[in-house]
């Protein structure tokens, strides 16, 4: 079983929708978690991290079930830029980081 | 810029070849990762040093690949005898540690083998 699922998509959303974005993890030990974008063959880059209580940042909002062990990602108002493939890491006990096989996003004029 | 520095950003060689690639972290940052992706997969992980330690290795990481980091600075990564399945994109990153340690990742180092 894979350390992180996600749903590769594609999603295609036109301007102005809201999507979400959810990812699960197999191993109920691991410690931390965090959403990256990447751009096409652009390296990742951190979007933001996940926290227990859930976490907003501008129309971004993450969210943590640990008990479902689940992570997601809301995304409001989409913009032609939020077009990217979204990458859910989870980081174990032993700092390594694992790493979903990311979901692909196109927002759509 | 003071982000995470990879060289080459390109590397085409022939099966058979050796290869090395090197990664400058964020000066302050004392763990370094390295990861493989292949397109349509996330990063894959390959190993982690903490300043000059190497404390992880992936399984996946055959006797062809070695990764140093002789002062806890820069770090390089071997592939001896490179084959075409080592035909990917190699990611280095660095990140402070701590619980959190969000990573930065550089722009990485595609390699192609023909």
């Amino acid at each position: 079983r894979k350390e992180v699922e996600q749903d590769p998509g594609p999603f295609n959303v036109p301007e102005g929708a809201t999507v979400a974005f959810n990812c699960t993890y197999s191993n109920s030990a691991s410690q931390s978690f965090f959403w990256y974008r990447q751009d096409c063959r652009k390296e990742p880059k951190l979007l933001m991290s996940v926290y227990s209580s859930g976490n907003e940042d501008g129309r971004f909002t993450a969210q943590l079930n640990r008990a479902s062990q689940y992570i997601s990602l809301l995304i409001r108002d989409s913009k032609l830029s939020d077009s990217a493939t979204y990458l859910c890491v989870v980081k174990n006990t032993g700092n390594q980081f694992y790493f979903g096989t990311g979901t692909s996003l196109t927002v759509i004029p | 810029d003071t982000g995470v520095s990879q060289d080459p950003r390109h590397k085409i060689t022939k099966r058979g070849q050796n290869v090395t690639f090197r990664c400058d972290p964020i000066s302050e940052h004392n763990r370094l990762y390295w990861y493989r992706q292949t397109l349509g997969q996330g990063p894959e992980f390959l190993t982690y040093f903490q300043n000059e330690a190497q404390l992880e290795k992936s399984r996946l990481l055959s006797d062809r690949f070695s990764a140093e980091r002789p002062k806890g600075s820069f770090s390089t990564l071997e592939i001896q005898r490179t084959e075409q399945g080592d035909s990917a994109m190699y990611l280095c990153a660095s990140s402070l540690g701590g619980l959190a340690g969000e990573q930065f990742f550089g722009p990485g180092t595609r390699l192609t083998v023909l």
